[in-house]
Formats: C-alpha cells, sequence, structure tokens
C-alpha cells in the first residue's frame, strides 16, 4: 500500500531554473492538493486538482504551473524558480468532494534556491 | 473568510504532564474542525476531527478537543504526553458550503515534550 509518494524528496537548484516536484498517489483519490509549508505561515494551498484534466488557483500560485493528465499524478512546476520559492512542499489528495473527507498528505520535498 | 490563530508557536512540557494546545478560529458561519499531527520529515496526518454533534473529540492515542462556539475555540488537550508526542500540531477549518472549501491552517505549535 505505497499511499502518496513524492518525489525528489530534496531538491537544491538554482534562480531561474525550471524545477517540477512529482506527486503520486495509489487510491485513485478525485481531489489533490499542492501545499507549500513555511515558518510562520503554516501550510498554504498552491492548486488543487478535482479530477484529471481539472485544475484551480488556490492561495498561493504565482510561479507555479499544475497539470493531471492522469488521475494519480499531480506535478508541480516551478517555471523559473526564485528564492522565495524556497520551501517544504507538500502534496495531499481526498477521495471527494466532502469537505468532511480526510485528507493525506505525502512525505513533503524540501527544496532550496540559490 | 475563515481565519485560525494558534498563538502559542512552540510548548515545552514534561514528560506525563497533561498539555493544552490552542486553537481560536474566525468565522460568522458553522465551521468543520480539524486537529493535524506533523512528526519530523513526514506529512500531516489528521489527529481528529469535529464535525457535527457531541462537541468533545477523542483520537486514539489519548488526545481529545471540545469544540466552544461561544468561545470560537477548539483547544486540544492530552492529561499525561509522551516523548513520541514530540510533533508539531495544526489547527485548521473549512465552512462547509457543498462545494469546494479550501483548508485554512493555523501557523502550528510545536509540541516539545522533555524527558
Amino acid at each position: 500500500d505505497a499511499g502518496i509518494t513524492q518525489s525528489p524528496r530534496y531538491k537544491i537548484t538554482e534562480t531561474g531554473r525550471q524545477v517540477t516536484l512529482m506527486c503520486h498517489q495509489t487510491w485513485s483519490h478525485s481531489y489533490m492538493f499542492w501545499y507549500r509549508q513555511d515558518l510562520g505561515h503554516g501550510l498554504r494551498l498552491i492548486y488543487y486538482s478535482a479530477a484529471a484534466d481539472i485544475t484551480d488557483k488556490g492561495e498561493v500560485p504565482d510561479g507555479y504551473v499544475v497539470s493531471r493528465s492522469k488521475t494519480e499524478n499531480f506535478p508541480l512546476t516551478l517555471e523559473s524558480a526564485t528564492r522565495s520559492q524556497t520551501s517544504v512542499y507538500f502534496c495531499a489528495s481526498r477521495k471527494g468532494s466532502r469537505e468532511d473527507e480526510t485528507q493525506y498528505f505525502g512525505p513533503g520535498t524540501r527544496l532550496l534556491v540559490l | 473568510a475563515q481565519s485560525v490563530t494558534q498563538l502559542d508557536s512552540q510548548v515545552p512540557v514534561f514528560e506525563e504532564a497533561p498539555v493544552e494546545l490552542r486553537c481560536n478560529y474566525s468565522s460568522s458561519v458553522s465551521v468543520y474542525l480539524f486537529w493535524y499531527v506533523q512528526y519530523p520529515n513526514q506529512g500531516l496526518q489528521l489527529l481528529l476531527k469535529y464535525l457535527s454533534g457531541s462537541t468533545l473529540v477523542e483520537s486514539i492515542n489519548g488526545f481529545e478537543a471540545e469544540f466552544n462556539k461561544s468561545q470560537t475555540s477548539f483547544h486540544l488537550r492530552k492529561p499525561s504526553v509522551h516523548i513520541s508526542d514530540t510533533a508539531e500540531y495544526f489547527c485548521a477549518v473549512i465552512v462547509p458550503s457543498g462545494g469546494y472549501q479550501k483548508v485554512t491552517f493555523g501557523t502550528g505549535t510545536k509540541l516539545q515534550v522533555i524527558p
């Protein structure tokens, strides 16, 4: 039972480079989410997806791009990384649209932008 | 829009002592409330949630939280903490609407259990 996985777990990159963070879930959950976690801010939603080919912006989407061609994958791309995007990124999934359903989180990707 | 406040960024407590982690929310309508726990280098895990009904909710590892509508609070308590409870705890709120509504997280409280 793999659950929800993220890769890479750690990434160091330079300003201006493109970076893609991968998220994969094995439950066929409809909803998937990307959050960033920063000290003093808790978790903030970047993008979410309700199903394959359906995505929408969250609270802090600028500088990020997502796609969802398959239900199980939800990659997050930083098109031109900036130092302010240094953070810990968490992917999450939820079975359906009900708001009382549990969100399941991946282990996170620590990204450092130099 | 709803918001969540966790006033304590860090809470040190001795092993076997009781602990309370505070959470206050602001919303003019009914909400769902959650507590998540994050162990070092891991993702968040749901600890417990309040949706409706009994205002006291419990987790399987001895934590409990009480929904207090008049004080707009959802404080997390444990009567006797263990070293393994050392983690960061996040309070979260959703305003249910029948459609998608985002989860608003608090800034987290780091619980440090001292042997």
